[in-house]
């Protein structure tokens, strides 16, 4: 069974502090690795994709993966109220269109 | 370039009845999924298909629900008969034959009493 684990949350950061997002996956072979958006009522916004060891940044959000330890980790930096969403987790066994597997995604919620 | 379409967005119906629902991904892209997600869980695969052939079907309950994709483009998922835990949003996603970078739709909210 392919798990995909998070903190449930909610994880409450004040405005303008880094928050960090967790998440572990149980399948070794597990190659391609997102972070997904998901505003309540909305359906999941990819924000983040990650495919190989380290770090990878695209304006205020990095994406960190460890394979060896099967991790991979969202930063937000400069968090804003406008960032108050359920971040989920998603890892697929390869690179090409297999589904995703989902975690239960972490509730973040900025404090103003 | 416009996003994964669906409808209908909202959906009530009784227990032991029939719904069905539409997706129209991307165009251009050929892998088209439907996923399940009820409320304070992660969307979990339904159906995945490959322009109209499935490629796995596996976690889909069989005895009530169905879907196609007869040319390779729109799709329905059909439920019959609906149960209680049937409640749930259906999300269609689509993705290029070149990337695994998938794109939701906005969902339908199935609420079945």
């Amino acid at each position: 069974q392919k798990e995909v684990e998070q903190n449930s949350g909610p994880l409450s950061v004040p405005e303008g502090a880094i928050a960090s997002l967790n998440c572990t996956y149980s399948d070794r072979g597990s190659q391609s690795f997102f972070w997904y958006r998901q505003y309540s009522g909305k359906s999941p916004e990819l924000i983040m994709f990650i495919y190989s060891n380290g770090d990878k940044e695209d304006g205020r959000f990095t994406a960190q993966l460890n394979k060896a330890s099967q991790y991979v980790s969202l930063l937000i930096r400069d968090s804003q109220p406008s960032d108050s969403a359920t971040y989920l987790c998603a890892v697929t066994p390869n690179s090409g269109n297999t589904p995703l597997v989902f975690g239960k995604g972490t509730r973040l919620s900025v404090i103003a | 370039e416009a996003g994964v379409a669906q409808s209908p967005r909202y959906k009530i119906i009784e227990k032991r009845q029939s719904v069905a629902f539409w997706c129209n991904p991307i165009s251009g892209h050929a892998t088209l999924y439907w996923y399940q997600q009820i409320l304070g869980q992660g969307p979990k695969l339904l159906i995945q298909f490959q322009n109209n052939g499935v490629v796995d079907d596996s976690q889909l309950p069989k005895d009530r629900f169905s879907a196609e994709r007869l040319k390779g483009v729109d799709s329905t998922l059909k439920i019959q008969p609906a149960k209680l835990e049937d409640s749930a949003v259906y999300l269609c996603a689509s993705s290029s034959s070149t990337g695994s970078e998938q794109f939701f739709g906005p969902g339908t909210r199935l609420t079945v009493l």
